[in-house]
């Protein structure tokens, strides 16, 4: 079985700094991974996706993640970040089958409240 | 657009009621899921489907049954419902790997 492990509950930030939101999981077969955002009372909007290719990905709002595989993490980053961006943030991670398909079942992480102060 | 909805934003029901989440999606769509949020212990999967008819348990389907009986449709049935089934329900379909979520339904059970 595979987890999700978001490293800290809570990231408090300044407006305009940089920002890591830390993902670790946990998988012995070939994975692919997403990060949702989630604003006050909505559903999950995707951020971005790790599906295979090039391991640094960029998605919507000026993030970005890194896949590493070695050492299992796929942290999102943002080198500035907006009171807008005050959310909660999903890590998830698909597994392939051996057939190399999926019927895209995803594990989640526990979340990370990110809050932007002024 | 993907679009998925569901039925209700926010729902009261008493301990003991037969509830009924509903969720539709216009992506024609294989895969469909049922999720619930908690704080601080993320996304849980209670069911999925894959096809018509087709379902499979997820990690937490006790007290939980599901139905679909068209393509874009999933339904979530609380048989019995109880106080800690209280939580946020979230719906996702998907035609790969890639999930799309619905505006997902608050339920409190009295």
């Amino acid at each position: 079985a595979q987890s999700v492990t978001q490293l800290d509950s809570q990231v408090p930030v300044f407006e305009e700094a940089p920002v890591e939101l830390r993902c670790n999981y946990s998988s012995s077969v070939s994975v692919y991974l997403f990060w949702y955002v989630q604003y006050p009372n909505q559903g999950l909007q995707l951020l971005l996706k790790y599906l295979s290719g090039s391991t640094l990905v960029k998605g919507i709002n000026g993030f970005e993640a890194e896949f590493n595989k070695s050492q299992t993490s796929f942290h999102l980053r943002k080198p500035s970040v907006h009171i807008s961006d005050t959310a909660e943030y999903f890590c998830a991670v698909g597994r392939l089958n051996a057939g190399g398909t999926s019927y895209g079942k995803l594990t989640f992480g526990q979340g990370t409240i990110l809050t932007v102060h002024p | 657009d993907v679009k998925v909805t569901q039925s209700s934003r926010y729902l009261v029901k008493r301990t003991g009621e037969k509830v009924f989440l509903e969720c539709v999606q216009d992506m024609d769509h294989e895969n469909m899921f049922w999720y619930r949020q908690d704080p601080g212990l993320g996304l849980r999967l209670i069911y999925f489907s894959y096809d018509v008819k087709m379902k499979e348990k997820g990690d937490i389907p006790e007290g939980y049954s599901v139905s679909r009986e068209k393509k874009e449709r999933f339904s979530l049935i609380l048989e019995s419902a109880s106080t800690n089934q209280t939580s946020m329900y979230l719906c996702a379909s998907s035609s790969g790997r890639t999930q799309y979520f619905g505006p997902g339904t608050r339920l409190l059970v009295l």
